[in-house]
């Protein structure tokens, strides 16, 4: 079965640069979740959208933004990019009669040097 | 948002039952549970979820106490492909809706 993609596995960026993060969900769902999951660290939720508009805010920087595009798929976009943000990224994905289940990616890790 | 606690670590044998415990005693009347797992070096996966009864699937049971205060989410037959840390969320079903990770327990599974 399909699962949530995102784009790419790995990146490495320099202080003070920026970095977008891709979200394919699984085919169907419509809504997408990003959580930031810090070194020894429990995940952190971000941001989420639901059928393309912003439906939840949680701890994200004002440095970051992101959005849902017309086929569902979801970007991360963070700027001025700081140390502080190597983590790894998660992207989520639900089905909106089962919002009970996340399905998550791999994830993105990045790291800032 | 709810609080739960849960012990940091538990440690069990391959083959045997684990009982994992979540302490939820601030939950309200319209508060679902949730377990996830996250294996090393993967993304959280969902286990089970219940709001009063107890609830099974190919993957777990879930026992909720009669006043919903506690939890405990049970692995029938622990495989070394079961540790991971288990997580305990309270979150209401309405729409999108997000789930927020507190700490939670490192199962070790023994072989």
């Amino acid at each position: 079965a399909a699962g949530v993609i995102q784009s790419p596995r790995h990146l490495i960026k320099e202080k003070r640069e920026t970095a977008t993060l891709k979200c394919y969900p699984i085919p169907r769902h419509d809504t997408v979740y990003w959580y930031q999951q810090g070194p020894g660290q429990d995940p952190q939720f971000l941001i989420s959208f639901y059928e393309k508009m912003q439906s939840d805010k949680g701890s994200i920087p004002d440095r970051f933004s992101a959005q849902q595009f017309s086929d569902y798929h979801s970007e991360l976009n963070m700027s001025s990019l700081e140390l502080g943000d190597s983590a790894l990224y998660f992207c989520a994905s639900s089905f909106k009669t089962e919002h009970e289940k996340l399905f998550f990616g791999s994830g993105t890790q990045l790291s800032v040097l | 948002d709810a609080k739960t606690t849960q012990p940091n670590s538990m440690e069990s044998n391959e083959e045997e039952p684990v009982h994992l415990p979540c302490n939820h005693s601030t939950i309200s009347g319209t508060d679902y549970i949730h377990w996830y797992r996250q294996l090393p070096s993967q993304g959280p996966e969902y286990v089970i979820h219940g709001l009063t009864s107890n609830v099974n699937n190919r993957m777990a049971s879930l026992a909720i106490a009669e006043d919903r205060k506690s939890s405990t989410l049970i692995l029938h037959r622990a495989t070394l492909r079961d540790a991971a840390v288990y997580y305990c969320i309270l979150s209401v079903i309405q729409g999108a809706q997000k789930l927020v990770f507190g700490q939670g327990t490192r199962l070790t599974i023994n072989p």
